[in-house]
């Protein structure tokens, strides 16, 4: 079975502070796909990236960017100068395998930013 | 790209009545709707998947009689929660794909806050 654990339930940052969102998963398929979205207060789930477990390579979008090791299987979000717009609910996710399409979600981990 | 909308976004119902929320794809035509229940401050619980011109697929503990779901066509799935009760209240969200052969993103809409009084 898949499993995606997100350990920090909460971080507060001060505004422009780097903030790092860990993530770690277990699956025992060989090919899987890694998801990270984003919840704002409004509730809606914004899609930000999708990894696939072939696909070692870092990404930077912006201020975002994403560490994927399968060595340690984990693939951490990091926040550089964060801004108040950055506060949400940001969920791993996992899918591939026997999951098929389904996601397995990670608890969420809520960041504060504060001005 | 790749939008999902959903309505209502808020429903306030009386014990016993039956709510239907719609799930639509905007612009892509989507092989595979979610539906997902989520409790305040917690995770997104997967209720089911559907498929286009077929039953939804529920995961297990979810009443299917209590939770219809219907997937009319590629750009529209509906849950409706009959005979709601108190217990029923939640954030309701769905998710469409499509098939491109393998795992595919899945794109939420913006949920549906349901309240039964």
């Amino acid at each position: 079975a898949q499993k995606v654990t997100q350990a920090q339930t909460e971080i507060s940052v001060v505004e422009k502070e780097d903030v790092t969102l860990d993530c770690v998963y277990e699956t025992r398929d060989t090919t899987y796909y890694l998801f990270w979205y984003k919840q704002p207060p409004s509730g809606e789930l914004v899609f930000l990236i999708r990894r696939n477990s072939f696909d070692e390579q870092n990404e930077i979008s912006g201020r975002y960017s994403w560490n994927f090791q399968k060595s340690t299987s984990s693939f951490n979000f990091t926040i550089t100068a964060s801004q108040v717009v950055d506060s949400a609910v940001y969920f791993c996710a996992l899918s591939g395998g026997a999951a098929g399409n389904k996601l397995t979600f990670g608890g969420g981990t809520r960041v504060l930013v504060k001005p | 790209g790749a939008v999902v909308s959903q309505h209502p976004s808020r429903v306030i119902c009386k014990s016993g009545t039956s709510v239907k929320i719609e799930c639509r794809s905007l612009d892509f035509q989507a092989t595979t709707m979610f539906w997902y229940r989520q409790f305040p401050k917690q995770s997104l619980m997967l209720m089911a998947t559907s498929n286009e011109g077929s039953k939804a697929t529920y995961e297990q503990g979810v009443e299917k009689d209590k939770f219809l779901i219907n997937h009319a066509s590629l750009t529209l799935s509906t849950l409706t929660v009959t005979s709601a009760h108190p217990e029923d209240s939640s954030f309701y969200i769905c998710s469409a794909s499509w098939d491109r052969g393998g795992p595919d993103t899945q794109y939420f809409g913006p949920g549906t806050r349901l309240t039964v009084l």
